[in-house]
């Protein structure tokens, strides 16, 4: 069966530290994959994508992801959080030649001070 | 700027009602989607429609319909709603697959909390 399992659903950290939201995938064919944030009261964003070509793309915000096509993962990380970046972050992936998103559980990110 | 927007951000209706929940893309998208969102469950697909008139069941169909009469408008019913219904429903537009689907995503609506008493 096709999936996305996101390991944690909630990641407490404090401001300027790292974090790392786990995702993890299962599909027999290949397929793109995407991270969406969720805004307190607001509908989904694409906050960036892996389509092909290098393995590590990142966001116009400071967030990075990694394709690990062994390991069927796409962890998304940030080296220094703010306050800014509370959300829930969805990962998400589409097989090449499909329509469907299939999204993960969500991970809350909650930054204090 | 463009958009996917739900005419209500919150709505409450009675156990048994006829429940419609509007969405209406501006962007000139063929796919349209309805999901469900309920807390440590995720995205859940209800129905989508890839053309007009155009309908496919998604994962959890049971208990709604869809309606798409126009291509700008994608209906979400809820024939007889119960309290199990009460949940966030987002509903998502895209363009019909090749290098604009995989770049652009989907976007999303605002959604439209349903509370069902």
């Amino acid at each position: 069966a096709q999936s996305v399992t996101q390991l944690d659903s909630q990641v407490p950290v404090f401001e300027e530290a790292p974090v790392e939201l786990r995702c993890n995938y299962s599909s027999s064919v290949s397929v793109y994959l995407f991270w969406y944030v969720q805004y307190p009261n607001q509908g989904l964003q694409l906050l960036l994508k892996y389509l092909s070509g290098s393995t590590l793309v990142e966001s116009i915000n400071g967030f990075e992801a990694e394709f690990n096509k062994s390991q069927t993962s796409f962890h998304l990380r940030k080296p220094s959080v703010h306050i800014s970046d509370t959300a829930e972050y969805f990962c998400a992936f589409m097989n090449t030649g499909f329509q469907k998103l299939v999204f993960g559980t969500g991970t809350r990110l909650l930054v204090s001070p | 700027d463009v958009k996917v927007t739900q005419s209500s951000r919150y709505l409450v209706k009675r156990t048994g009602e006829k429940v419609f929940l509007e969405c209406v893309q501006d962007m000139d998208h063929e796919n349209m989607f309805w999901y469900r969102q309920d807390p440590g469950l995720g995205l859940r697909l209800i129905y989508f429609s890839y053309d007009v008139k155009m309908k496919e069941k998604g994962d959890i169909p049971e208990g709604y319909s869809v309606s798409r009469e126009k291509k700008e408008r994608f209906s979400l019913i809820l024939e007889s709603a119960s309290t199990n219904q009460t949940s966030m429903y987002l509903c998502a537009s895209s363009i019909a697959g090749g290098t604009g689907l995989i770049n652009y995503g989907y976007t999303f609506g605002s959604g439209t909390r349903l509370t069902v008493v």
